[in-house]
């Protein structure tokens, strides 16, 4: 298996301008996770899907922030507009949730995406 | 709100010292728990994944083990490889609700 696969592995942007980080879970996982990791607040649950469908975005920053996933396969976070504040490594995770209680597997990470904003 | 705590921060040892990673945890109810580690400018790979019906897990020269009631876990490596030089981190996840991350230990294996 690939494993999660994320692009771009490195952004520098502008501050005010649109910034989309993409991510390709493991196939067969059903469970999507991003987070956000810096030095100063480790790593941040920022919101994850379950069959495609958000479950909990709660720790979205703000409205700048907004992600997607149109299919089993892929997924985006947006940010528009970015600000130097968002300059952190944003990972994608999937695993495989069971049905039955409704925990989650082992969960598996991307290798980042190492953002810059100036 | 479960919060996961994990001291130290950082910790050197020489080479082929056994060690001990703790991390813990504020609210027992968890389903699992799970060891990552992170080397610089790298994602987190998955080390040891716990149920909470277990005690411990073992892979290779690493032992997880939990115990839910103090609140508790412990990584366990053997035989420390200056290759084992990373941070690591455990997560605690409790039934519908957020993996919660502690902020890692970064280890340093001295040759």
């Amino acid at each position: 298996d690939a494993g999660v696969i994320q692009s771009p592995r490195h952004e520098v942007t502008e501050m005010g301008q649109e910034v989309t980080l993409r991510c390709k879970p493991i196939s067969g996982h059903n469970s999507l996770f991003w987070y956000r990791q810096t030095m100063m607040r480790g790593l941040e649950l920022l919101i994850y899907f379950n069959n495609n469908v958000p479950i909990d975005d709660s720790g979205m920053p703000e409205d700048r922030f907004s992600a997607k996933m149109p299919n089993a396969s892929f997924s985006t976070l947006k940010i528009q507009p970015s600000e130097p504040r968002d300059s952190a490594v944003y990972f994608c995770a999937s695993s495989r949730r069971r049905l039955a209680g409704g925990f989650f597997g082992e969960l598996f990470f991307g290798e980042g995406s190492r953002l810059t904003v100036l | 709100k479960q919060e996961v705590t994990q001291i130290p921060a950082a910790l050197s040892v020489p080479e082929g010292e056994n060690l001990v990673l703790n991390c813990s945890f504020t609210d027992s109810a968890i389903y699992n728990l799970q060891w990552f580690r992170q080397d610089p400018g790298k994602g987190l790979t998955s080390l040891l994944l716990i149920q909470s019906s277990q005690r411990e897990q073992t892979s290779g020269r690493l032992n997880a083990s939990l115990d839910k009631s103090s609140g508790r876990s412990t990584l366990y490596i053997a035989a420390s490889q200056p290759g084992d030089s990373a941070t690591y981190l455990c997560a605690v996840h409790r039934a519908n609700s957020k993996l919660t991350f502690g902020k890692g230990i970064t280890l340093s294996v001295r040759p």
